[in-house]
């Protein structure tokens, strides 16, 4: 079975411009969490979508959004980029039908955003 | 903000050592994971343990939870070089959707 899978996996921008990161969640798999990991605020949760619903949101700007397709796989955007935007961008993908509660996690290997 | 809190944030020790580090979260729970993540790398997923549970093993780990203090515990026995990595902490919590993961415990063993 495919494990996640991020794309691109590295990328350089310059602050102003956007970007999309793309996740291939495990087969059968409905849903999508994103993190955000840097050196000094470790891991932080982005979002998380199941069945193309967006079910939970971080403490992030309106800059950071989102979406899930029909077929499971999940998009993250960034617009307007800041130099504080580099770091390691994380998809983890679940069953996400354990009600409420979540269960494992499977991580793809992220996306590394370095913004100049 | 983050749920959990890792104690050591680093440990250095011997291989054939064990390897215990603490985990403390703020809020109620129903489960809490435990992670591994190589350096730059995408998080593994090591063991889960439900907030009815007191105790589990899964190989040479050993994870403990105290929901009374809020805590949870991971001891890995007899470490090698290849444990070397950093461990996450990781609540899940009720009614949330979302998994919250604490700072971290980087883990250096030498051989």
């Amino acid at each position: 079975k495919a494990g996640v899978t991020q794309t691109p996996r590295y990328l350089i921008k310059t602050r102003g411009q956007q970007v999309t990161l793309s996740c291939s969640p495990i087969s059968g798999h409905r849903s999508v969490s994103w993190y955000q990991q840097t050196p000094g605020q470790g891991l932080q949760f982005l979002f998380e979508y199941f069945s193309e619903t967006q079910r939970n949101k971080g403490n992030f700007p309106g800059r950071f959004s989102g979406r899930q397709f029909s077929n499971s796989r999940s998009e993250m955007n960034v617009s307007t980029l800041e130099l504080g935007d580099s770091a390691l961008y994380l998809c983890a993908s679940s069953r996400g039908d354990g009600g409420a509660a979540t269960g494992e996690l499977f991580f793809g290997e992220g996306s590394r955003l370095t913004v100049l | 903000s983050q749920q959990g809190e890792e104690d050591p944030q680093a440990l250095s020790i011997q291989e054939g050592e064990n390897a215990t580090m603490n985990c403390s979260y703020k809020t109620s729970i129903n489960n809490l994971q435990w992670y591994r993540q190589n350096s730059g790398r995408g998080l593994v997923h090591l063991i889960l343990i439900r907030s009815n549970e007191r105790e589990k093993h899964s190989g040479r780990l050993r994870v403990t939870l105290d929901t009374s203090k809020k805590s949870s515990s991971l001891l890995i026995t007899a470490s090698r070089a290849a444990d070397t990595a950093s461990y996450f902490c990781a609540t899940g919590n009720t009614g949330g959707f979302k998994t919250i993961f604490g700072a971290g415990t980087r883990l250096f063993v030498k051989a």
